[in-house]
């Protein structure tokens, strides 16, 4: 079955700093990995995804992650924090048919 | 163009009443899902359309759950009988294909409260 694990439900930065959410991945075959973004209120939004092309993936507004099939991990990181990232991050890997979600890291970002 | 829409984008209702939740997919999309986004649960998935079949409705957390999906677009999802733990915001997504490698597009939501 596939899986995600988000490894830290909360971390907070300062603006400016680097920004590193973590995630872990189950998969008994080459996975198709996402993230998604929600701020207060507003829907989900992609972010990136990987579907075994480049396991460099680069989204929007900065962000951008790695595969690594080694460590089975997909990190989301970010070089220079803008309060504007404040919000909820999701982790998903897709079966066909369904997103599954990891249970969210919520971003602070400090003055 | 026009992303999903769903209605309404909130709703109260008394335990015991059903409600009924739309979803307008992205045109052009077979493929239409919902999930259920609750404190306890995190973000779960309820059932995948394609075209307007249904063939995972896993998801679904009791028979007072159903959906449907007509002329291979919009998409009600029907709760019976409401309890208060189906308090939750409930979303909407749609994509091209199904497949699991394409985005999938979400809706705003409709915040469901069972008083």
């Amino acid at each position: 079955a596939q899986s995600v694990t988000q490894l830290d439900s909360h971390v907070s930065v300062s603006e400016g700093t680097p920004v590193l959410l973590r995630c872990n991945y189950s998969s008994s075959y080459s996975p198709s990995l996402f993230w998604y973004v929600q701020h207060p209120n507003k829907g989900l939004q992609l972010l990136l995804k990987y579907t075994s092309a480049a396991t460099l993936v680069k989204g929007i507004n900065g962000f951008e992650a790695e595969f690594k099939k080694s460590e089975t991990s997909f990190h989301l990181t970010k070089p220079s924090a803008h309060m504007s990232d404040a919000a909820e991050y999701f982790c998903v890997v897709s079966d066909p048919g369904k997103l599954i979600f990891g249970q969210g890291t919520t971003l602070q970002v400090k003055p | 163009g026009a992303g999903v829409s769903q209605s309404p984008s909130n709703k109260v209702t008394e335990k015991g009443k059903d409600v009924e939740l739309r979803c307008d997919p992205i045109s052009g999309h077979t493929a239409l899902y919902w999930y259920r986004q609750s404190l306890g649960q995190g973000l779960e998935f309820l059932i995948y359309f394609q075209g307007n079949s249904a063939p995972d409705k896993s998801g679904l957390p009791s028979d007072r759950f159903s959906a449907e999906r007509t002329g291979g677009s919009v998409s009600t999802l029907t709760i019976q009988r409401t309890q208060q733990e189906d308090s939750a915001v409930y979303l909407c997504a749609s994509s091209t294909s199904g497949t699991g490698q394409e985005t999938q597009y979400f809706g705003p939501g409709t915040r469901l409260l069972v008083l």
